[in-house]
C-alpha cells in the first residue's frame, strides 16, 4: 500500500533513446510533482500538475514531457536522452491546501 | 546564492550527541519541510511546519518566521540517524530545496 510509487526504480539506457517513468499516488492528493536530483544530491522542481493541469514548468528542455491521465498519475516521458539527463528523478504529491509532500522512492536514470 | 541555505554541509557525531542542523531562507514561504534521505534511498518527510515547534520522538524542528530560520535537532543521536537531511521551503506550489546536510553518526 505504497503511498507514492514510481517505476522503474533503475533505468539504464543509451543516448538518443526515448523512455518513460511512471508515478502513481493513492493518497487522494490533487497535486503531483517531478523533481530532479543531480549528482551533488541537489533537488530541483521540474513540473507540477494540479488536477491534471500543468501549473509549474521550470524551464525544462522540451524533450521532457509530463503527462497526467488523471490526478492519481503523473508520468514523465523523455525523448532523445542525453548523458546530462542522468540523475535521480523523484515524484511527489500533496494536497494544494497546505499539506506535507510525500515522495516516491526515486528512479535512478543512467544514460550511457 | 541559493534561496534556501543549510549548514553545516557535513556533520559527524558520536552516538548519543545532540545534533543541530540549520536552515535559512530568503524567499517567502508558507511552510517548511524537513526531509531525510538515506544513501541510495528515497526521501521521507520528517516535518512540515509553518510556525513554532514540532517534536517526533528524538527529532525536534523549530521555525522562526521573522528571522527566516529553522532548525532540526536530534537528541541522543544513533548511527541509524546517518542520512542526508534536507530542508525545503514551500513557495506557492513548489518546494525550494536546501543543499542538504550529510550526517554521519559513529558508534
Amino acid at each position: 500500500d505504497t503511498a507514492v510509487s514510481q517505476t522503474p526504480k533503475y533505468l539504464v539506457t543509451q543516448m538518443g533513446n526515448d523512455k518513460s517513468i511512471k508515478c502513481e499516488q493513492n493518497l487522494g492528493h490533487d497535486t503531483m510533482y517531478w523533481y530532479k536530483q543531480d549528482s551533488k544530491k541537489f533537488l530541483k522542481i521540474m513540473f507540477s500538475y494540479n488536477n491534471k493541469e500543468l501549473i509549474i514548468n521550470e524551464t525544462v528542455p522540451n524533450r521532457f514531457s509530463p503527462k497526467s491521465p488523471d490526478k492519481a498519475h503523473l508520468n514523465l516521458h523523455i525523448n532523445s536522452l542525453e548523458l546530462g539527463d542522468s540523475a535521480v528523478y523523484f515524484c511527489a504529491s500533496r494536497n494544494r491546501v497546505a499539506t506535507e509532500a510525500f515522495f516516491g522512492q526515486g528512479t535512478r536514470l543512467t544514460v550511457v | 546564492k541559493n534561496e534556501v541555505e543549510q549548514s553545516p554541509q557535513n556533520l559527524t557525531a558520536q552516538e548519543g550527541e545532540f545534533i543541530t542542523i540549520n536552515c535559512s531562507y530568503s524567499v517567502g514561504i508558507s511552510a517548511l519541510h524537513w526531509l531525510q534521505q538515506h544513501p541510495g534511498g528515497g526521501i521521507v518527510s520528517l516535518f512540515m511546519l509553518s510556525s513554532g515547534k514540532k517534536k517526533h520522538g528524538r527529532l525536534i524542528a523549530t521555525i522562526n518566521i521573522q528571522e527566516k530560520h529553522s532548525s532540526l535537532h536530534i537528541t541522543a543521536s544513533h548511527p541509524r540517524d546517518s542520512a542526508v537531511y534536507i530542508c525545503a521551503g514551500l513557495n506557492t506550489d513548489k518546494l525550494i530545496f536546501g543543499t542538504g546536510t550529510r550526517l554521519q553518526v559513529f558508534p
